[in-house]
């Protein structure tokens, strides 16, 4: 089992629906991220978090948007998203807000798909 | 054998027989990086990593060696197993910066 919780596991919205996903940790970890991760492919870099305050967006459309409530909590709220939007989310946490320093730990993801 | 397919290069081995799979990586001014093996309906798991200034480090059953004069990474697995299929991405990051950018992927394949 992964240290990092990911809820839910799979998700089905429609294009006018709000949802939002969310990712805890308890390692104490400092920084933590987003990635999306389509079929056969590497996971991409949405959003990074370091001690709760928002140091990388990745150009993602507005329709992402993310929200650090405290260290352990990471959550994605989504609104009007399209059917190419339809992937797999990954958290993950690190113990710095400097990845050159330590690995990532990853959660398991939510499978989002948008009808 | 290695092959490369529409979307995932493939590695195909024989249980026992030792894996390597490569990795050329982009940023000559990458300092850390790290191997994840990803199995179906998981996330990323961390494997083994290593830092510009060593050209190899061990783990259990597991070697990475890196050529920083062709931007190069392997990932050695001795002896393989059937529960080391699975998709293997390594990734590259660089001092003070909190990107860990990700390969494309190898799908190891392991067969009795």
């Amino acid at each position: 089992d992964t240290e990092v919780t990911q809820t839910p596991k799979h998700l089905v919205m429609g294009m006018t629906n709000k949802k939002s996903l969310k990712c805890e940790q308890h390692m104490g970890h400092r920084a933590m991220y987003w990635y999306k991760q389509k079929a056969k492919k590497p996971p991409e870099l949405m959003f990074v978090y370091s001690y709760e305050k928002l140091s990388i967006n990745e150009s993602v459309p507005s329709r992402f948007s993310p929200e650090c409530p405290n260290s352990s909590l990471l959550n994605l709220h989504l609104h009007a998203l399209q059917p190419e939007d339809s992937a797999l989310y990954l958290c993950a946490s690190s113990q710095d807000g400097r990845t050159g320093g330590s690995p990532l730990h990853f959660g398991n993801g939510t499978r989002l798909t948008v009808t | 054998g290695e092959s490369v397919g529409l979307h995932l290069p493939t590695l195909s081995v024989q249980e026992g027989d030792n894996s390597i799979i490569n990795c050329a990586y982009s940023n000559s001014a990458s300092d850390y990086f790290i191997w994840y093996k990803q199995e179906s309906g998981k996330g990323p798991q961390f494997i083994i990593d290593i830092r510009s200034n060593m050209d190899k480090r061990q783990g259990q059953r597991v070697t990475v060696l890196l050529n920083k004069t062709v931007k190069h990474l392997s990932l050695q697995i001795a002896a393989t197993q059937p529960g080391d299929s699975a998709v293997y991405f390594c990734a590259e990051t660089y001092y003070n910066t909190d990107k860990l950018i990700f390969g494309t992927g190898t799908r190891l394949q392991v067969f009795p």
